[in-house]
């Protein structure tokens, strides 16, 4: 089993829809949680933390259910724009200050007119 | 601005051909690492360094070496290139949430 587990898609909606990704992640242990945005043939670019309690920036919402060790990120009134493959990523604190972060294959997305 | 540059961008080369990747960043990060990216596989943790002279291997260290003399640099060395190391290379920096450099594409024939 993936440590990070994502649906790759691709997910297609017309502009202005609302779309939802899931992420499971295996590690309880998992301290910390991002959602990535990386564009075709670009480098990953971090869209967004995830708290606890959920968290909102803009259009977009994160949410964390660490019971389920599931995460989310709901992305409204989509714009051609929001085109892109979303990682989840995850870190756990080892000993010795060492952070791993790990990313899942991404879930892609693409905006239609 | 703050930023990761690596270079080259691109690099075609043969097998057994050594090369370095150089990665540099201007954020005064501790912490660096560098990973690769394959169709289906996501990014996987080849070496990471948590701070000056302090390097350690990741996921999938085999066929890589690191150095890290200073801070700002962390440059990714492929001693004797091989086909399977064809892949998409970031360098990144920061800890928690991370900066990528633009990447590195690297076709080994």
């Amino acid at each position: 089993r993936k440590e990070v587990e994502q649906d790759p898609g691709p997910f297609n909606v017309p502009e202005g829809a609302t779309v939802a990704f899931n992420c499971t992640y295996s590690n309880s242990a998992s301290q910390s949680f991002f959602w990535y945005r990386q564009d075709c043939r670009k480098e990953p670019k971090l869209l967004m933390s995830v708290y606890s309690s959920g968290n909102e920036d803009g259009r977009f919402t994160a949410q964390l259910n660490r019971a389920s060790q599931y995460i989310s990120l709901l992305i409204r009134d989509s714009k051609l724009s929001d085109s892109a493959t979303y990682l989840c990523v995850v870190t756990t604190d080892f000993s010795g200050g060492y952070n791993k972060l790990i990313f899942g294959a991404g879930t892609r997305l693409a905006v239609h007119p | 601005e703050a930023q990761v540059t690596q270079n080259p961008r691109y690099l075609i080369t043969v097998t057994g051909k050594k090369l370095t990747v150089t990665c540099s960043q201007n954020m005064n990060h501790e912490y660096m690492s560098w990973y690769r990216q394959d169709p289906g596989l996501g990014l996987r943790q080849i070496y990471y360094s948590m701070n000056v002279e302090v390097t350690d291997k990741g996921d999938v260290p085999e066929g890589y070496k690191v150095s890290r003399k200073e801070k700002r640099n962390f440059p990714l060395i492929l001693e004797s290139p091989s086909p399977n190391q064809t892949s998409l290379y970031f360098c990144a920096s920061g800890r928690g949430a991370q900066y990528f450099g633009p990447g590195t594409r690297l076709l080994v024939l």
